[in-house]
């Protein structure tokens, strides 16, 4: 089951700067660092962000992160078309004992 | 290079078993933990399983608590998932995901911390089809 509550699609021309939300709670967010994963159609996640806000060698630096209490978010600034993908954000929780994935969000280039 | 290969998915009926292999290269198994995370078609990411380094205590999802059995062999640098009793909502693609954890300090003297946890390596993945 997801924990993690994030909007089904998000959407930007290109150049244009997108917000992507992740709201959990103190047993997940509010306890542990958040991770964010890129996915594209028939292949394994990617490791986007970890810890909050680090990334990981060859993400590009219009990607970034945050977090705050129970909530985080993912940016993608100066919106390119190969952006276009899926995007869950994912934590530990402490009270399931395992991760908890995001509902994911898929980021169209219009 | 660092690579985790999946195998052993394929059809099987309801109530049936099947065991998932996961060959890790590039890196000694040993020193980390590792997950089994799952994808239904069309589906988000869900994850399964979690492996200490070392053994010991295992983790599950609700969702295969007491149907899956996850166990490693490390002299052999392979990830196993024996799924047993298996439905039709187990068919999804499993792939296998190396954890990174640790302590990053961010003061010089380490008073301010935080833990981390993450998976920075994943296989491609094995499809598992539950019918009849």
């Amino acid at each position: 089951q997801s924990v993690l509550t994030q909007p089904p699609s998000a959407s930007g021309t290109p150049g244009q700067r997108v917000l992507i939300s992740c709201s959990g709670s103190s047993s997940n967010l509010g306890s542990n660092t958040v991770n964010w994963y890129q996915q594209f159609p028939g292949t394994a996640p990617k490791l986007l962000i970890y810890s909050n806000n680090q990334r990981p060698s060859g993400v590009p630096d219009r990607f970034s992160g945050s977090k705050s209490g129970t909530s985080a978010s993912l940016a993608i600034s100066g919106l390119q078309s190969e952006d276009e993908a899926d995007y869950y954000c994912v934590a530990w929780d402490d009270s399931l004992n395992g991760y908890v994935f995001g509902t994911g969000t898929k980021v169209t280039v219009l | 290079e660092v690579q985790l290969v999946e195998s052993g998915g394929d059809l099987v009926q309801p109530g049936g078993s099947l065991r998932l292999s996961c060959a890790a290269s590039g890196f000694t198994l040993s020193d980390f933990g590792m997950n089994w995370v799952r994808q239904a078609p069309g589906r988000g990411l869900e994850w399964v399983s979690y492996i200490p380094s070392s053994s010991g205590s295992t983790y599950y999802a609700d969702s295969v608590k007491g149907r899956f059995t996850v166990s490693r062999d490390n002299a052999k640098n392979s990830l196993y998932l024996q799924m047993d009793s298996l439905r039709a909502e187990d068919t999804a693609v499993y792939y296998c995901a190396r954890d990174d954890q640790g302590k990053h300090c961010i003061t010089l003297d380490c008073q301010t911390f935080y833990y981390y946890s993450h998976m920075d390596v994943w296989g491609k993945g094995t499809s598992v089809t539950v019918s009849s």
